[in-house]
């Protein structure tokens, strides 16, 4: 089954603990990304990657470190966590946008819920 | 830069009403997609269309309807005879490069 799965899927962490998300996807996608959504702000892009050892800033990158070592992880690496980093978080994948004429869909991971105290 | 704005924050309906959901966007570029996501309670995000800046066409699903209008950055998405299983948040999106999504709208739906 094509799919974008999450590691951990909920998180209680304290200020200053460092953590990985994990992201992984099985449709050998080139482009994958991270999101934070908070109410009312919808989703918000931290960082993407074209492709292995590719990776650039979203709208929403400070407080978030990421890595593309292989093609089918993606981390998210919150180095000293803060309260404002509590979110929901999700990794996206898909076929690199602008071939084939435009973007394409991008296939989200189930989500992963951080709780910074 | 690219914006997307869904003015509806949340909408209450009772099951077998039809509801639109706004969209709004915009941007610069000439070729760009739009696309709509369901976000059911469960929390995951679902994807229901992708629909590219060349193409005005309406398009329907089932219960479900696009309206694409260039002319005034609009891409409205309406649920006809609405049941309470599409009770979600539903997001609309711009992408030219990156993806850019708009505020959501939270809807109701009641028996």
């Amino acid at each position: 089954e094509a799919q974008v799965t999450q590691n951990p899927r909920y998180l209680i962490t304290v200020t200053g603990k460092k953590l990985t998300v994990t992201c992984s996807q099985n449709m050998n996608h080139e482009y994958m990304s991270w999101y934070r959504q908070d109410p009312g702000l919808g989703l918000r892009q931290i960082y993407y990657s074209m492709n292995v050892e590719v990776t650039d800033k979203g709208d929403v990158p400070e407080g978030y470190k990421v890595s593309r070592k292989e093609k089918r992880n993606f981390p998210l690496i919150l180095e000293s966590p803060s309260p404002n980093q509590t979110s929901l978080y999700f990794c996206a994948s898909s076929p690199v946008p602008g071939l084939a004429g435009g973007a394409e869909t991008q296939y989200f991971g189930p989500g992963t819920r951080l709780l910074v105290l | 830069a690219q914006k997307v704005t869904q003015a509806q924050t949340e909408i209450s309906v009772v099951e077998k009403e039809d509801v639109t959901l706004d969209c709004v966007y915009e941007t610069r570029d000439t070729t760009y997609y739009l696309f709509w996501y369901k976000q059911p309670p469960s929390g995951e995000l679902v994807f229901l269309i992708r629909r590219n800046s060349f193409d005005e066409q309406n398009e329907i699903s089932g219960r479900y309807s696009w309206n694409f209008q260039k002319s005034t950055s609009s891409f409205n998405f309406t649920i006809t005879a609405s049941q309470v299983v599409d009770s979600a948040v539903y997001f609309c999106a711009l992408s030219g490069f990156l993806l850019t999504f708009g505020g959501g709208t939270r809807l109701m739906v009641k028996p």
